[in-house]
């Protein structure tokens, strides 16, 4: 079957560093997804990966390596608006988009 | 402000009750995706549709239908509701070429 993990909550203070892992395994891929939530918000768009390597925007930064089925999402230099949770979302073979539960990030000051 | 427009926000059914769960999108979209969402699991497919005209099942269609009509709306029914069915319900819609879904508000239903 198709999965995706990614632990289900990450504790964090303000000002640091945070990686927030996700590993998968699916019938194809065709490209990694990140989402930000926020609590009894929609998801929106951060990143997508579909080569091997380090995508920087800004603060946020997403890794991808295909031969492991791993990606990861780094955000630094973090704030508090930065609580919320952190989808990651693959591409399968036939395009269709599966989705791990999400990481609830929570960061203390 | 362009985007996708859910409706109602909130809602509490009693169960066996119809209920349509409206979308709307204006930024010409081809393809329009209805989840839902529930604690502890990922956003799950209900069912979508890649163009006007044209709609499929997800990973989770039992008790909901859909239509597309044209291209703006895409409406979701649940016939007879049950308990199982509270969710927040998302809709979405992506142009087909980045794969980016972009998010409606959410529907937050409740079946009793």
């Amino acid at each position: 079957g198709q999965n995706i993990d990614q632990p289900t909550e990450m504790t964090a203070t303000e000002g640091a560093i945070v990686q927030i892992n996700c590993t998968y395994q699916t019938s194809g891929f065709n490209g990694l997804f990140w989402y930000q939530q926020h609590a009894g918000e929609a998801p929106t768009f951060l990143s997508y990966n579909v080569l091997d390597g380090l995508e920087e925007k800004g603060r946020f930064s997403s890794f991808l390596s295909r031969s492991k089925g791993y990606s990861y999402l780094l955000l630094k230099e973090l704030q508090m608006k930065d609580s919320a949770s952190y989808l990651c979302a693959v591409f399968d073979s036939n395009y269709q988009l599966i989705w791990g539960a999400g990481t609830k990030l929570i960061i203390k000051p | 402000i362009a985007g996708i427009t859910q409706a109602p926000t909130s809602q509490i059914l009693a169960a066996g009750r119809r209920m349509t769960l409206r979308c709307t999108q204006d930024m010409r979209h081809n393809a329009m995706y209805w989840y839902r969402q529930d604690l502890g699991l990922g956003l799950r497919l209900i069912h979508y549709s890649n163009t006007a005209g044209t709609t499929g099942k997800g990973e989770v269609p039992d008790g909901y239908s859909v239509s597309r009509a044209n291209t703006d709306d895409f409406p979701l029914t649940l016939a007879s509701a049950v308990p199982s069915q509270t969710s927040v319900y998302f809709c979405a819609s992506s142009d087909g070429q980045t794969g980016e879904l972009f998010f409606g508000e959410g529907s937050r239903l409740t079946v009793l």
